[in-house]
């Protein structure tokens, strides 16, 4: 196992509501990119962020949005919830952002009712 | 977007029998990984082969890369009920300034005792 957690690890919200999912990366790691993965589907790149700055992002709308804190914990925020955000939604860290080097944690499944 | 797809989608095979799968890949790449993930949660790595390398070797597993064809495979051999469990093909992209991982659609193995 990696030393990448999640939490909460299950969560069920209403529609048009605001959730916060938090990933706490392996130690030494600077970077958390997080991932969605619709049921079915492989994951697929929400953003990343490197020493507390967002660094690069997928095809998600700005209701998806992410900090990074000083430990490089690291936290996302969807506003506005819709059925369609119902996933699992996976972080990885990695030291630097070279892809082969990321850790995927346990994942957070977000259900949207 | 999905980048790679793998092939079968689904495989059934007996404890001891080898599983091959196979991915294929759109744009050209420096490298390609495989993972594993277990009953829907977080991602294992397995193993990365790099563009210049046609074969690797881990423990019970081989894969290949075929450039010119834009394809892998993952091949398992002896396999294990404990084997059971989803396979994905990543390939990196730049996106912004990240790196991130671009997974195709997956593939279920089911290896039966």
């Amino acid at each position: 196992e990696t030393g990448v957690t999640q939490s909460p690890t299950h969560l069920i919200k209403t529609r048009g509501q605001q959730v916060t999912l938090r990933c706490s990366s392996q130690s030494g790691h600077n970077t958390v990119s997080w991932y969605q993965q619709a049921l079915g589907q492989g994951p697929q790149f929400i953003f990343q962020y490197y020493r507390e700055e967002e660094n690069g992002r997928g095809n998600f709308p700005p209701r998806f949005s992410g900090l990074q804190f000083p430990n490089y914990s690291s936290e996302l925020n969807v506003n506005a919830l819709e059925l369609d955000d119902s996933a699992l939604y996976l972080c990885a860290s990695s030291w630097g952002f070279a892809s082969y080097e990321q850790y995927f944690g346990p994942g957070t499944r977000l259900t949207v009712t | 977007s999905q980048q790679g797809e793998e092939d079968p989608q689904a495989l059934s095979i007996q404890e001891g029998e080898n599983a091959t799968m196979n991915c294929s890949y759109k744009t050209s790449i420096n490298n390609l990984q495989w993972y594993r993930q277990n009953s829907g949660r977080g991602l294992v790595h397995l193993i990365l082969i790099r563009s210049n390398e046609r074969e690797k070797h881990s423990g019970r597993l081989r894969v290949t890369l075929d450039t010119s064809k834009k394809s892998s495979s993952l091949l398992i051999t002896a396999s294990r009920a404990a084997d059971t469990a989803s396979y994905f093909c990543a390939t990196p992209r730049t996106q912004g300034g990240s790196e991130k991982l671009v997974f195709g659609k997956g593939m279920k193995l089911t290896v039966n005792p």
